[in-house]
């Protein structure tokens, strides 16, 4: 069964504009990744964070992490029409294997 | 390669017909995983292998799948008597060692049942 959930299922904003994805997960992890999908294409890892961070950025996307709520959140600032994708946030509980969630499909209008 | 490879891309079967679906991870990766995601869903864990030992196959969805990695290097996930529901993309993953830091994704070996 799939772990994480996002929200929204879908977004569609304007090319320029941010776009912020919710993910939430039910049980302790060790790290939670985001990873972008484009249509018909494999899964591409975006960014990491470890259950011990809060915060973490990597060019035009911040991942936040709150452990006590079991959410993150994936922010893409100024959104460019190459952003158009499915995101999906996965969580990492023993080592093991990791948990996808259904995703957020964004689309980015020029 | 430098990436992980799938085998077919595409394969449309005939309801009943036994599928192999082959995945060449990255070199050196010790971690490797199969997922079945299905049309808008996300990946749907099946099974995960460290070297040739398969330590977790409790996402596999019935008797009828199978998966192997003899050597530690090459996978093959077999699907027997396929069925309509059995239609989705398969896809393998594979980690370093070292513990779970990234995976990384082949393009999918996608299965129509007809």
């Amino acid at each position: 069964s799939q772990q994480g959930e996002e929200d929204p299922q879908a977004l569609s904003i304007q090319e320029g504009e941010n776009a912020t994805m919710n993910c939430s997960y039910k049980t302790s992890i060790n790290n939670l990744q985001w990873y972008r999908q484009n249509s018909g294409r494999g899964l591409v890892h975006l960014i990491l964070i470890r259950s011990n961070e809060r915060e973490k950025h990597s060019g035009r996307l911040r991942v936040t992490l709150d452990t006590s709520k079991k959410s993150s959140s994936l922010l893409i600032t100024a959104s460019r029409a190459a952003d158009t994708a499915s995101y999906f946030c996965a969580t990492d509980h023993n080592n093991n294997d990791m948990r996808f969630g259904a995703g957020t499909r964004l689309t980015v209008k020029p | 390669g430098a990436g992980v490879s799938q085998s077919p891309r595409y394969k449309v079967a005939k309801r009943g017909q036994d599928v192999a679906l082959r995945c060449d991870p990255i070199s050196g990766h010790v971690s490797l995983f199969w997922y079945q995601q299905a049309l808008g869903q996300g990946p749907e864990f099946l099974t995960y292998f460290q070297n040739e030992a398969q330590l977790d196959k409790s996402g596999l969805p019935s008797d009828r799948f199978f998966a192997e990695r003899p050597e530690g290097s090459v996978s093959t996930l077999k699907i027997q008597r396929t069925q309509q529901e059995d239609s989705a993309v398969y896809l393998c993953a594979s980690s370093p060692p070292g513990g779970l830091n990234t995976i990384y994704f082949g393009e999918g070996s996608w299965l129509t049942v007809v």
